[in-house]
């Protein structure tokens, strides 16, 4: 059964620093893995996902998440921290047989100025 | 292009009444799926369609109820309102099983 667990459930950093949110996954099969953001009182909107094409994948924001198999991680990097990146992160994995999606409990990120 | 709909953003129910949160896509989508989101639990879901007529439940089904007509819409149905469905509902659809999913706003749910 495909799982998720994110470590972290806040992370602070200064604007300017790096972001690094982490997410391991667990599947019996090649995973789809996706990273949404939520932004207070919003709904959730697409980060990035992995589809097996790539291992580094680049998504909208100036965020990327490299996927390794070996630690059966998916790490969310952003190489320097904006006030607005102030938001909760998921990381998610797909179910297969359903299509839905198994979420992380998620990531607090705050961004201190 | 509107995606994907929820009303209402707000509720505030008394325990025991019913009510019926609406969502509706516009994207054509064949999936559309319910979630449940309590605060540091991340999202849960509760029932899912992958076309009109077909449903099926999810991890936390009981105390809800759905239905498929169109392929438009998948509205949520609580019949019994408890303090423990107290939490903000997420309508979502995709196009198939491996597309990304789009997300409605959400709908705030207080049962007192």
């Amino acid at each position: 059964a495909q799982s998720v667990t994110q470590l972290g459930s806040h992370v602070s950093v200064s604007e300017g620093a790096l972001v690094l949110l982490r997410c391991n996954y667990s599947s019996s099969v090649p995973p789809y893995l996706f990273w949404y953001v939520q932004y207070p009182n919003q709904g959730l909107q697409l980060l990035l996902k992995y589809t097996s094409a790539a291992t580094l994948v680049k998504g909208i924001n100036g965020f990327e998440a490299e996927f390794k198999k070996s630690e059966t991680s998916f790490h969310l990097t952003k190489p320097s921290a904006h006030m607005s990146d102030a938001a909760e992160y998921f990381c998610a994995v797909r179910r297969g047989s359903q299509g839905n999606l198994i979420f992380g409990k998620g990531t607090k990120l705050s961004v201190k100025p | 292009n509107a995606g994907v709909t929820q009303t209402p953003k707000f509720r505030i129910l008394k325990i025991g009444q019913s009510m019926t949160l609406q969502c509706t896509q516009d994207m054509n989508h064949n999936y559309m799926y319910w979630y449940r989101q309590d605060p540091g639990m991340g999202l849960k879901l509760i029932y899912y369609s992958v076309g009109a007529g077909i449903t099926d439940k999810g991890e936390v089904p009981n105390g809800y109820n759905v239905s498929r007509s169109t392929t438009e819409d998948f509205p949520l149905r609580l019949e019994l309102a408890a303090p423990s469905q107290t939490s903000v509902y997420f309508c979502a659809s995709s196009r198939d099983r491996e597309a990304e999913a789009f997300f409605g706003q959400g709908t705030r749910l207080t049962v007192v």
